[in-house]
């Protein structure tokens, strides 16, 4: 595969269930990305990988936890959301060194019931 | 940080007119603006981007400018077709020392009325 690409498409969870959302991209790139997207909102930048380190996190309620175990790779942990959580996470990966395009994913559909 | 803001939220236009959509960015420190399109469903995408040492760029139907001072940048579409429309998100990246942070406008919704 190439490209950026991100499992599940959709999930629906309940408030106090745990799970995960997995950003997977075959670009070579150094930087990753979460973004949340919501109706009528710009696109909220949650967070930033540059080489497998954090170095951006926008203020994120803690029930969302990152992981980047390579730089290929790429998990957002859900636990205990609120139903305001719901919206479509795009994960998107570039290089970091230099100004250069973004590349999302499909994103996942996340529905908090 | 920066803070991006993007009209209009809707722009609805006749077939073979142009669309022009408006950006402004806060941090005089952004110094790269590209624009997205996201189809529905889909992810989005580049369409075109302009460097702060530019003015104007153009690619076939779309042309991006920009003007530092003001702090404002403007996606045009001439000629528009049916499947130009889409959301379109302009952005503003910023540069700190930790990586590249992109920051994005609400979107705007084209629909080109065929």
């Amino acid at each position: 595969e190439t490209g950026v690409t991100q499992t599940p498409r959709h999930l629906v969870m309940g408030m106090t269930n745990k799970k995960s959302l997995k950003c997977e991209q075959h670009l070579g790139h150094n930087a990753m990305y979460w973004y949340k997207q919501s109706a009528k909102k710009p696109l909220e930048l949650m967070f930033v990988y540059n080489f497998k380190e954090q170095t951006e996190n926008n203020s994120v309620p803690s029930r969302f936890s990152p992981e980047c175990p390579n730089s290929s790779h790429l998990f957002l942990h859900l636990h205990t959301l609120q139903p305001e959580d719901s919206a479509l996470y795009l994960c998107a990966s570039s290089q970091a060194d230099h100004r250069g395009e973004l590349f999302f994913g499909e994103g996942s559909r996340l529905t908090v019931l | 940080g920066e803070n991006v803001e993007q009209h209009p939220s809707t722009l609805s236009v006749q077939e073979g007119d142009s669309a022009v959509i408006k950006c402004t960015y806060s941090d005089s420190a952004s110094n790269y603006f590209p624009w997205y399109k996201q189809e529905l469903g889909k992810r989005p995408q580049l369409i075109i981007d302009i460097r702060s040492n530019v003015g104007e760029k153009k690619d076939q139907r779309i042309a991006v400018t920009l003007n530092k001072t003001a702090k404002h940048f403007s996606l045009h579409i001439t000629e528009t077709q049916p499947e130009d429309s889409a959301v379109y998100f302009c952005a503003a990246l910023l540069e700190p020392e930790t990586g590249n942070q992109f920051y994005f406008g609400t979107g705007t919704s084209l629909t080109v009325i065929p």
